[in-house]
């Protein structure tokens, strides 16, 4: 049964420290996307890659946040330093993508919950 | 231009109503149409989805209908079942893109028993 992980699933920090959160996608996926959901603006992409390649990561605040795919089984999404407005729930997702099969579906790990005191 | 406008933000239906939401998009590019359903504390995860060729599309007791010269879509939820109680998100993205979605704000049902 094939899916996305993320770790942690739970992490409460200080104001200021560094947070990474970790997102395996499902093997063989080529396209990997950040998103932050909290309760007043829903869920908003923050990047996205393509074998590995990051696309677009427009919707990340560009002084405090990073994403990585170090290797195609592994991305990385940074905060330093962190701040309470930055509590919120970061799911990762992965997709296949590819001209032959025109499929939009993403699969959705099953979250971070951070929490900046 | 690039947004999908959800409505309502919560629903409350007793258990074996018609559970209905609608959703509203201004870009003609768009031509593909998912929903995702997301219970507390998990994932969305995908539920149905249309593409503008046809105007209907039917799964159990889900049911996608799309009226492209409106420029709305809507989920219909038969005989809604506590279990359904999740949250509802629309979403649309378009074959030129680089396949990233554009969600809908999400709508809360709560299925009564």
């Amino acid at each position: 049964d094939a899916r996305v992980t993320q770790t942690p699933r739970h992490k409460v920090t200080e104001m200021g420290q560094e947070v990474t959160m970790r997102c395996q996608p499902i093997l063989g996926h080529n396209t990997v996307f950040w998103y932050r959901q909290t309760m007043m603006q829903g869920l908003e992409l923050l990047a996205y890659f393509r074998n590995r390649a990051p696309l677009d990561d427009s919707g990340m605040p560009k002084d405090r946040f990073s994403a990585e795919m170090p290797d195609a089984t592994l991305a990385t999404l940074k905060i330093q330093p962190s701040e309470p407005r930055d509590s919120a729930v970061y799911f990762c997702a992965s997709g296949l993508r590819s001209l032959a099969a025109y499929t939009d579906t993403q699969y959705f790990g099953p979250g971070t919950r951070l929490t900046v005191l | 231009q690039q947004q999908v406008k959800q409505s309502p933000q919560s629903l409350i239906v007793q258990k074996g109503g018609i559970s209905i939401i609608n959703c509203a998009y201004e870009n003609t590019a768009f031509d593909y149409f998912p929903w995702y359903q997301q219970f507390p504390g998990k994932g969305p995860a995908l539920l149905i989805a249309i593409r503008p060729d046809v105007s209907e599309k039917k799964e159990g007791r889900f049911t996608i209908s799309f009226n492209k010269s409106a420029k709305q879509f809507s989920l219909h939820i038969m005989d809604s079942q506590p279990g359904d109680s999740a949250t509802y998100f629309c979403a649309a993205s378009m074959r030129g893109s680089q396949g990233n979605l554009i969600f809908g704000k999400g709508t809360k049902l709560s299925v009564k028993p």
